[in-house]
């Protein structure tokens, strides 16, 4: 069974500085990660993909994660938090063989400080 | 087409009353997602939807819940006697064939049970 854990319900971050945010995941074969956002009262935007090409992946609003295979990790990073950045940020793995359902992780409020 | 419809957006019910939901996709997708997200939590899923045949349930989906997709084109997602716990967002995805495609997601579809 596939999973998704996402350390730290809340980060708090100062205008400008860098985010980081953390997944972990659990899948018994190749998985596809993802990152979403979410603004209030809204749906689910997608700010990238990893499908098992290169192992840093760029998204939009110039977020980026690195698929680590050793350490089970896709942390989601940005050097320089913006306003505008503050959301739900939640991590989503889709593991082959499982019709493309989405397994999410509990998300990560994302807060920032001018 | 501009993306993933769900109406209504806002449902306020009474306990033991019926809803429906609905949810067009974008055109070319044939897959389509239903899951269910509640306060604090990441999304969690429920069905989906390859054309019209429903392919996969969770068992988060009683028997008080049913999906349909009959034409393969727009889905409803009916509650029957509805209870506090049903209370949530209902959001609904779509996607192209295959198990790590691109799902996008609708704005959702908040109910509120009282």
């Amino acid at each position: 069974a596939q999973s998704v854990t996402q350390l730290g319900s809340h980060v708090s971050v100062s205008e400008g500085a860098l985010v980081l945010l953390r997944c972990n995941y659990s899948s018994s074969v190749p998985p596809y990660l993802f990152w979403y956002v979410q603004y209030p009262n809204q749906g689910l935007q997608l700010l990238l993909k990893y499908t098992s090409a290169a192992t840093l992946v760029k998204g939009i609003n110039d977020f980026e994660a690195e698929f680590k295979k050793s350490e089970t990790s896709f942390h989601l990073t940005k050097p320089s938090a913006h306003m505008s950045d503050a959301a739900e940020y939640f991590c989503a793995v889709n593991s082959m063989g499982q019709g493309g359902k989405l397994i999410f992780g509990q998300g990560t409020e994302l807060s920032v400080k001018p | 087409d501009t993306g993933v419809s769900q109406n209504p957006r806002h449902k306020i019910t009474k306990r033991g009353q019926n809803v429906t939901f609905r949810c067009d996709p974008i055109s070319e997708h044939n897959r389509l997602y239903w899951y269910r997200q509640t306060l604090g939590q990441g999304p969690e899923f429920l069905t989906y939807f390859q054309n019209e045949a429903q392919l996969e349930k969770s068992r988060l989906l009683s028997d008080r819940f049913s999906a349909e997709r009959p034409k393969g084109s727009f889905s409803t997602l009916e509650i029957q006697r509805t209870e506090q716990g049903d209370s949530a967002m209902y959001l609904c995805a779509s996607s192209f064939p295959g198990d790590g495609t691109l799902a996008f997601f609708g704005q959702g579809t908040r109910l509120t049970v009282v």
